[in-house]
């Protein structure tokens, strides 16, 4: 069970947009949509923004949408704000009932 | 609102074993549409999942860590709990309980603040 592979960092300037990646193999996000992504600025707790692949919690700003697309999952930030710099997680079921992460990606505001 | 607080002791010796308690307010651990699960994140590194006890005692573990983590529940005292033995300076992160999603999402939508376990002699 290896972590998922997401981009150590990504930036974007206020308003763009920016994609995060999340690549896993068939035996986790490819099998299952079972992907969820989290927020987690410096020194806070995780927040769950997307879970099953692209459905987003109450209070989550559609600006955050999540797709997928064979072994690789993605995040995207629409009208990029100051505030959503922070990393970002995924997380894939992985059959076997287990959970695998991945290693996280930093979002630079410029 | 639903709380999570983690508790247990903030140091723990080389090869000893690491304790904590998730203790949920503001709802019944008892419950079929919800799991619980702990979560680690070693300084400056990324997630880990640890482990998921369903309030029956079903339980479901990460098989890297397996041979050493026990996860139980005890519904009287709205609380479930983890142990890691034979802990090392690799074992050193803040550990997250969190509320797990139920109907196989496996998404944790409700997290504790963590709680930063040193491993040192």
């Amino acid at each position: 069970q290896s972590a998922l592979t997401q981009p150590p960092s990504v930036s974007g300037s206020p308003g763009q947009s920016v994609t995060i990646s999340c690549t896993g193999t068939s035996s986790d996000v490819g099998s299952y949509n079972r992907v969820s992504w989290y927020q987690q600025p410096p020194g806070t707790v995780p927040k769950l923004l997307i879970y099953e692949v692209s459905n987003r919690p109450s209070g989550v700003p559609d600006r955050f949408s999540g797709s997928k697309s064979g072994n690789t999952a993605s995040l995207t930030i629409s009208g990029l704000q100051a505030e959503d710099e922070s990393d970002y997680y995924c997380s894939s079921y992985a059959s076997s009932s287990t959970l695998v992460f991945g290693g996280g990606t930093k979002l630079t505001v410029l | 609102q639903l709380q999570l607080q983690e508790s247990g002791p903030g140091l723990v010796k080389p090869s000893e074993t690491l304790s904590l308690t998730c203790t949920v307010s503001g709802g019944s651990i008892s419950t079929t549409s919800y799991l619980w699960g702990w979560i680690r994140q070693p300084p400056g590194k990324g997630l880990e999942w640890i482990a998921t006890i369903y309030y029956s005692g079903s339980t479901y573990y990460n098989p890297s860590l397996k041979s050493r983590v026990t996860i139980s529940v005890d519904t009287s005292k709205n609380q479930f709990s983890l142990k890691l033995s034979s802990v090392t300076a690799a074992d050193r992160a803040v550990y997250y309980c969190a509320r797990q999603r139920g109907s196989g999402t496996w998404t944790f939508d409700y997290w504790g603040q963590g709680t930063l376990v040193t491993v040192s002699s």
